[in-house]
């Protein structure tokens, strides 16, 4: 089954402890993606990558890294993460230009 | 500037009466891409449809259907005979023209739908 899989679900951490929300897609899609999703802001993209070892900030990539050191895997880490970091993450991919994004099914993170 | 309105935050309907979701957008090219994305109570987004602006025919899917209006800059969904499975909230999207290779999709705020038995 085609499908992006992310882990964990959930996630609950403290304050500066360093974690990392791993992405995968069975697709063979070249273009991966990294959103997260807040109340009354909506939708606001954090990293993506072109292809493998090709990566560039989103609108929000502060406190966030992310590599692409394979095709199918998208990590998403958070070095020293805060409060203001807890949100839903949601990875995603396509194949071509202007196709839909196929999403994983989100992590929810809470830094307390 | 790029952007995408969905003014309705919440709607509450009862089964079987039919519901439109508006969306609304706003950009300055002529070749663009709209979506809208279904997000159910379990988190999940979902995809729906694909809409290029080139192609202004309606589409219908079963009970969904969506009506494209370049003139209005509107990209409204609709659906018929609403079931309590729809229930979730919809996202309507455009893809930004201005992030080159990044596929970004500008968001609107979603519209949750509540449909009761």
């Amino acid at each position: 089954e085609a499908q992006v899989t992310q882990n964990p679900r959930y996630l609950i951490t403290v304050t500066g402890k360093k974690l990392t929300v791993t992405c995968s897609q069975n697709m063979n899609h070249e273009y991966m993606s990294w959103y997260r999703q807040d109340p009354g802001l909506g939708l606001r993209q954090i990293y993506y990558s072109m292809n493998v070892e090709v990566t560039d900030k989103g609108d929000v990539p502060e406190g966030y890294k992310v590599s692409r050191k394979e095709k199918r895997n998208f990590p998403l880490i958070l070095e020293s993460p805060s409060p203001n970091q807890t949100s839903l993450y949601f990875c995603a991919s396509s194949d071509r230009d202007n196709s839909p994004l196929h999403f994983g099914n989100g992590t929810r993170l809470t830094v307390t | 500037a790029q952007k995408v309105t969905q003014a309705q935050t919440e709607i509450s309907v009862v089964e079987k009466e039919d519901v439109t979701l508006d969306c609304v957008y706003e950009t300055r090219d002529t070749t663009y891409y709209l979506f809208w994305y279904k997000q159910p109570p379990s988190g999940e987004l979902v995809f729906l449809i694909r809409r290029n602006s080139f192609d202004e025919q309606n589409e219908i899917s079963g009970r969904y259907s969506w009506n494209f209006q370049k003139s209005t800059s509107s990209f409204n969904f609709t659906i018929t005979a609403s079931q309590v499975v729809d229930s979730a909230v919809y996202f309507c999207a455009l893809k930004d023209p201005l992030a080159g290779n990044n596929r970004k999709l500008i968001w609107g705020l979603g519209t949750s739908l509540a449909v009761n038995p």
